[in-house]
């Protein structure tokens, strides 16, 4: 158990709805990375928040948008599904440093959200 | 990231020793090298990281060449649990995400 929890375990929804995935970091870190893995593109970063503010983007589509709570929680959402978003989507989160000296720690993962759209 | 080389597939046995190899001759001064692992159906897991020197905990060494152009996972007693794909990363410039790549599936066979 790394700590991270993700709910929901699982979600189908259709085409062109909008869902909102959670995330609760492990006690004390401050930042957050969501990722998403699909068969054809693998695992992609998509954005990271630390202490409450954006800090970097990755692969992350226009639809897609995050935010990262006060309680330090975030949540992914996810508009104007089509088909391609069906996807694992995991967070991960890590110690709150800034800068450089963030890539000397590593990232805990939590077990994902697998989001189906038909 | 500079980007790193794997094979796409290993096989050993159960309670060998396991030596995953990644080249990265583009390696910049500054980089980490991080190496994660994802077993069926799980997301994925930190193994261990390092920037010059060989580097060990409860789950594995690290070992990493004097270039720094290629380092090596070693599991030392490999066992069923260990199957996943390994991957190994960069870590450089902005503290963002990490870049994935396939990774190397690791079968072991009992």
């Amino acid at each position: 158990d790394s700590g991270v929890t993700q709910t929901p375990k699982h979600l189908i929804t259709a085409t062109g709805q909008r869902v909102t995935l959670r995330c609760s970091p492990r006690s004390g870190d401050l930042s957050v990375y969501w990722y998403q893995q699909s068969l054809d593109q693998g695992l992609q970063f998509l954005i990271q928040y630390y202490n409450g503010e954006e800090r970097a983007k990755g692969n992350i589509l226009e639809r897609f948008s995050a935010q990262q709570f006060p309680d330090l929680h975030s949540e992914l959402n996810l508009s104007s599904l089509e088909l391609g978003d069906s996807a694992l989507y995991f967070c991960a989160s890590s110690v709150g440093v800034a800068g450089t000296e963030a890539l000397n720690y590593e990232q805990y993962f939590g077990p994902g959200t697998r989001l189906t759209v038909t | 990231d500079a980007k790193t080389t794997q094979p796409n597939s290993m096989e050993s046995n159960e309670e060998e020793p396991v030596h995953l190899p990644c080249n990265h001759s583009t390696i910049s001064g500054t980089d980490y090298i991080h190496w994660y692992r994802q077993l069926p159906s799980q997301g994925p897991e930190y193994v261990i990281h390092g920037l010059t020197s060989n580097v060990n905990n409860r789950m594995a060494s690290l070992a990493i060449a004097e270039d720094r152009k290629s380092s090596t996972l070693i599991l030392h007693r490999a066992t069923l649990r260990d199957a996943a794909v390994y991957y190994c990363i960069l870590r450089g410039g902005g503290a963002d995400g990490l870049t994935f790549g396939k990774g190397t599936h690791l079968i072991i066979q009992p």
